[in-house]
């Protein structure tokens, strides 16, 4: 099946750290993503991690992947104000075609 | 770099008219695009992949006689609603794959289709 679930929503308070989480079930996904979605506006990808990889950091974000779990998640450390907005993560199929996730609305209170 | 427009952004349409959507990438070339659907507060669903000079293929579910896409060159693609309903309504995304980076894809701003 093609189906990648993620937690509806996550509050937090500016300067905590946000952990989005996100399910997959298709183990030969080749590459998994996260982007971002602000409201009324198109995805920004944040980043990506290519399936033999664990982990991946980049500044305030650490993504880890959990294969045998199929398990992803999205690590914000210091989150901003600005940070609030809808998480998507993604799954690419061999035949690089994106299957979506539910996507996780996060709520950053000053 | 990387950059995908879409035109319009915002379009009003009464039922029964056809609305053209653009999609371009503006500085790299992109041989396959994509276009989703989002609705209110979900996720995005494919409808179909755009593949230049060839036909598009379509999503299981989704008529390629409402939503004709036509990829004419390696830096444009074109998303046609077909006698609208307000069921069509929607958000419209699409995304472009640079020919020389094949796993990212790119997304457009999105436009916004309401048909009355």
């Amino acid at each position: 099946g093609e189906d990648v679930e993620q937690s509806l929503f996550l509050s937090v308070r500016e300067g905590d750290s946000s952990v989005i989480n996100c399910t997959y079930t298709d183990s030969s996904s080749t590459y998994l993503y996260w982007y971002k979605q602000e409201p009324g506006a198109g995805l920004q990808l944040l980043t990506y991690i290519f399936s033999n990889m664990d982990m991946k950091q980049d500044q305030r974000l650490t993504v880890l992947l959990n294969k045998k779990d199929k398990h992803l998640s999205l690590r914000i450390a210091d989150t901003q104000t600005g940070d609030s907005a809808i998480y998507f993560c993604a799954e690419s199929m061999g035949t690089y075609k994106y299957i979506f996730g539910t996507g996780t609305r996060l709520k950053v209170l000053a | 770099g990387a950059v995908v427009s879409q035109h319009p952004s915002r379009v009003i349409c009464k039922s029964g008219t056809s609305v053209k959507i653009e999609c371009r990438s503006l500085d790299f070339q992109a041989t396959t695009m994509f276009w989703y659907r989002q609705f209110p507060k979900q996720s995005l669903m494919l409808m179909a992949t755009s593949n230049e000079g060839s036909k598009a293929t379509y999503e299981q579910g989704v008529e390629k006689d409402k939503f004709l896409i036509n990829h004419a060159s390696l830096t444009l693609s074109t998303l046609t609603v077909t006698s609208a309903h307000p069921e069509d309504s929607s958000f419209y995304i699409c995304s472009a794959r640079a020919d020389t980076q094949i796993y990212e894809q790119y997304f457009g701003p999105g436009t916004r289709l309401t048909v009355t």
